[in-house]
């Protein structure tokens, strides 16, 4: 089975409205973090915002946040506010085990975001 | 500060011939990553050094491929016999183990190989 399941290989929304990228995640391990990167068509990997599993509440960072459902195995992305430079292909990726030991991220193979202007 | 690096940020070759791919890391981070990004897929991970030492090589796909970090910065990424399934941009990342709570990953903007 995917570790990482993204289901939406390509998404178009109008800028300034906001648009959520999903993700799930598949793992027996009760301590674990998912982060989402964004990757411009620069190719660098640009770190965006973490979920431990043990964090009560869903992490926000700027105009990012990340609706968490635990139960449901699920970490979506949510851009508010959508701007142009938000064009890029977003990846989710999930560390399994506490945050020093097992180092390694996997990823899914990521939606292709596009802002229309 | 500087971000990772990776030199080079191009390189074609032919099929069988050896090639180095090269990171130098943010300065200070003591671990460091290595991955690969096949077309249209995410990166996947091939090795990862805690200092010099390999902590955990359990990504590299066969013994074609090797990686080094002799004094726990710069490391190369080496690739004998190239194949062309070789073909993919190799990312590179680093991070501080000792400082931040969760461990984040910064990456480089890739070397892109090309095997003809």
């Amino acid at each position: 089975a995917q570790k990482i399941t993204q289901t939406q290989p390509g998404m178009f929304v109008q800028e300034k409205e906001a648009v959520t990228l999903d993700c799930t995640y598949d793992t027996s391990d009760q301590s674990y973090g998912l982060f989402w990167y964004k990757q411009p068509s620069s190719g660098e990997m640009i770190f965006l915002i973490y979920q431990g599993s043990y964090d009560e509440q869903n992490a926000t960072e700027g105009r990012y946040s990340l609706n968490f459902q635990k139960a449901r195995k699920s970490a979506n992305l949510v851009i508010s506010a959508s701007q142009l430079g938000d064009s890029a292909m977003y990846f989710c990726a999930m560390r399994e085990g506490p945050n020093f030991g097992n180092e390694k991220l996997t990823f899914g193979t990521g939606t292709r975001l596009t802002i229309i202007p | 500060g500087a971000g990772v690096s990776q030199t080079p940020s191009n390189k074609v070759t032919e099929k069988g011939k050896y090639v180095e791919l090269r990171c130098d890391p943010i300065s200070g981070h003591t671990a460091l990553y290595w991955y690969r990004q096949s077309l249209g897929q995410g990166p996947e991970f091939l090795i990862y050094f805690q200092g010099t030492g390999a902590a955990d090589d359990s990504g590299l796909p066969n013994d074609r491929f090797f990686a080094v970090r002799p004094e726990g910065s710069v490391s190369t990424l080496k690739i004998q016999r190239t194949e062309r399934g070789d073909s993919a941009v190799y990312l590179c990342a680093s991070s501080d183990r000792d400082r931040g709570s969760y461990n984040e990953q910064f990456f480089g903007p890739g070397t892109r190989l090309t095997v003809l």
